[in-house]
């Protein structure tokens, strides 16, 4: 009964290769996101996607593509991978539309992506 | 632009002792305010917000969070402190008129035996 799921856990890969890391969650959300946790343990948003449409891009490079093939789930795909896009990506979502500040958003366990 | 400030990298405490993470904020307009614990290798677990109403928030694994409008604070408290609350506590912040959540850098916390 996971509510916010992702995979791989763990993604290791050479630079300039493409990944995908997939997301899904079961809580019948409307608003999905990714972020990036870096080595610091800072962590940024860089994009939100309510009932698939995409709501927030935050200054991402467009290596970085989400897709949303429907609400339950958000997709993000790299290109090119640069030795600066390892780091841990959290998927997250909350219940109402993307402007409603009030929302909890839940995590993901997060994948770690290890470019080599 | 919103913000927010976790002065401290770590906090140290004795287990059965009361703990104090400290959080300020920087926001136009009311304030929606979070506290997230993230364990060794795990994703972000919600504790606990405040939206609106009573100062004292009480969340999950006993911990509770004051909300002081004048000093722009929301400090995450509990009262007897456990070995296993050690972990990195993220407190965040949304304005009315923000889109984004905006996350602290994160205060380590660890409790001795």
């Amino acid at each position: 009964d996971t509510a916010v799921s992702q995979t791989p856990k763990y993604l290791v890969t050479q630079m300039g290769n493409d990944k995908s890391i997939k997301c899904e969650q079961n809580l019948g959300h409307d608003t999905m996101y990714w972020y990036k946790q870096d080595s610091k343990k800072f962590l940024k948003i860089m994009f939100s996607y309510n009932n698939k449409e995409l709501i927030i891009n935050e200054t991402v490079p467009n290596r970085f593509s989400p897709k949303s093939p429907d609400k339950a789930h958000l997709n993000l795909h790299i290109n090119s991978l640069e030795l600066g896009d390892s780091a841990v990506y959290f998927c997250a979502s909350s219940q109402g539309p993307s402007g409603r500040a009030s929302d909890t958003q839940y995590f993901g366990p997060g994948t770690r992506l290890t470019v080599l | 632009a919103q913000s927010v400030a976790q002065p401290e990298d770590q906090v140290n405490v004795a287990e059965g002792n009361p703990l104090t993470v400290k959080c300020t904020y920087s926001v136009s307009g009311n304030p929606y305010l979070f506290w997230y614990v993230q364990y060794p290798n795990r994703g972000l677990q919600f504790l606990l917000k405040y939206i609106t109403g009573d100062n004292l928030v009480k969340g999950s694994y006993g911990f509770e969070a004051e909300f002081n409008k004048s000093q722009t604070s929301f400090h995450l408290k509990k009262p007897s402190a456990l070995v296993s609350d050690s972990a990195l506590y993220f407190c965040a912040v949304r304005g009315s008129g923000y889109s984004t959540l905006t996350f602290g850098k994160g205060t380590m916390l660890l409790v001795s035996p």
